[in-house]
């Protein structure tokens, strides 16, 4: 069963500071996607990464893919009051359909 | 053109009620996705159609959820005699094909008291 966690899954943060979002998948998947919530929003989607060592960057945010590692990376840099969202990592394998998992999210707080 | 359209956008029912969400997807997309979010959670898989066909239904949590897009395009989500952990955030999601990137509705929030 494919399982995606993230952490940290809370996080606050001052502006103008660094932090980074970690995602971890259990299997092998084909796609990995990053997505913004807005409290009583749908989803926004931020990046798709395909490939080992794929990094794709946004602004202020830049993901990274580690396929051997089962491990991405959101990145946030200089963190300003509107990143405030929660962030959602989810996996993609194509056998299944294409269903997406995601993981529990991370609710980001960036503070004044 | 226009995004995925989800309606009612807020449902409230009292338990035992049925209700039926309603889901257009981006025209043009072949795959049309289901998923449902609890409070605090992130979206869960409910279930997958191919043009009309229902390919994977293997996340709908009990024979009280049905689901059916008949003709190809909008897609129904029926939940029977609604309990309280029914209440969620619906999402519907479409695709041009299963190895495109999906797109999401603004869902349906469905209140069950």
């Amino acid at each position: 069963e494919l399982k995606v966690e993230q952490n940290p899954l809370f996080l606050s943060m001052q502006e103008g500071k660094n932090y980074t979002i970690y995602c971890n998948y259990s299997t092998t998947s084909d796609r990995l996607y990053w997505y913004r919530q807005d409290p009583g929003k749908s989803l926004e989607s931020l990046f798709v990464l395909l490939s080992n060592g794929a990094v794709k960057q946004e602004g202020r945010l830049m993901a990274s893919l580690d396929t051997k590692a089962r491990l991405s990376t959101l990145h946030i840099t200089a963190a300003v009051h509107d990143l405030s969202a929660t962030y959602f990592c989810a996996v993609c394998r194509f056998f299944s359909g294409s269903r997406l998992t995601f993981g529990e999210g991370t609710q980001l707080t960036v503070n004044p | 053109g226009a995004g995925v359209s989800q309606s009612p956008r807020y449902k409230v029912a009292k338990r035992g009620q049925d209700v039926a969400l309603r889901c257009d997807p981006i025209s043009g997309h072949v795959s049309l996705f289901w998923y449902q979010q609890a409070l605090g959670q992130g979206p869960e898989f409910l279930t997958y159609f191919q043009n009309e066909a229902q390919l994977d239904k293997s996340g709908l949590p009990s024979d009280r959820f049905f689901a059916e897009r008949p003709e190809g395009s909008v897609s129904t989500l029926k939940i029977q005699r609604t309990q309280q952990e029914d209440s969620a955030v619906y999402l519907c999601a479409s695709s041009l094909s299963t190895t495109y990137e999906q797109y999401f509705g603004p869902g349906t929030r469905l209140t069950v008291t």
